[in-house]
């Protein structure tokens, strides 16, 4: 089941340079997507998400782009900061009864170097 | 700032036995979720839980899994004879929605770390 795909397994990028991380989906109900960060040994923190209703959130240097013809999402992070060096997951919800589960993608570590 | 706290954060235990994960969600949030992250794979969905009952199970959660919400706060995870392919990380999360609608974020506790011997 790859309803959510993140096929970048890890990215380094330089200290204020941008980092983009892609996210592919195939589920066409998917509605709404979301950002999460994860540390080792803690649990995913909320970063940033999108309606299907838009193509562009921001957030201060993180931005997620969606462009549902192709099923692809991207965050932007600029510039990159060495506290940014974490697993960054993409998940997607629909709308069902209520209660709505979150699919996650497999994770794209993020490294910042100086 | 509110949070998702879970306890233990770390349950070490034999194969067969029954483990109970605990979990306190944001006061006043109404959905309450259980995920898990098998080491080296993504987070999977297990369970969501609204008004004291399972509104959406996955097929990772078969008999052997069941949850409650015991008192106004707790909620919990109960693995009743557990196996060595149960050992992962095991995420709580609950959102504050009334509606538990599809664009509401959810938050995430810092997870168990079950390990079956």
């Amino acid at each position: 089941d790859q309803q959510v795909k993140q096929n970048s397994p890890s990215l380094s990028v330089q200290e204020g340079r941008i980092s983009i991380l892609n996210c592919d989906y195939t589920n066409s109900m998917f509605d709404y997507f979301l950002w999460y960060k994860k540390y080792p040994a803690e649990g995913p923190t909320f970063l940033i998400s999108i309606s299907s209703i838009k193509d562009k959130n921001e957030d201060g240097r993180f931005t997620v782009f969606l462009n549902k013809s192709a099923k692809h999402l991207s965050l932007h992070i600029v510039p990159s900061q060495p506290g940014d060096s974490a697993v960054y997951f993409c998940a997607a919800s629909a709308i069902t009864g209520g209660g709505n589960k979150l699919t996650f993608g497999t994770g794209t570590q993020l490294k910042v170097e100086l | 700032e509110p949070e998702v706290t879970q306890t233990p954060s770390h349950q070490v235990t034999q194969m067969g036995q029954e483990v109970i994960l605990r979990c306190v969600p944001i006061s006043n949030h109404l959905y309450f979720y259980w995920y898990r992250q098998i080491l080296g794979q993504k987070v999977e969905f297990l369970v969501s839980f609204y008004n004291n009952e399972i509104s959406e199970k996955s097929e990772i959660f078969d008999d052997q899994f069941s949850v409650e919400r015991p008192d106004g706060s707790n909620f919990t995870l109960k693995i009743r004879s557990t196996k060595l392919e149960d050992s992962a990380m095991y995420f709580c999360a609950s959102v504050g929605s009334e509606s538990g609608g599809s664009t509401d974020t959810q938050y995430f506790g810092p997870g168990t770390r079950l390990t079956v011997l």
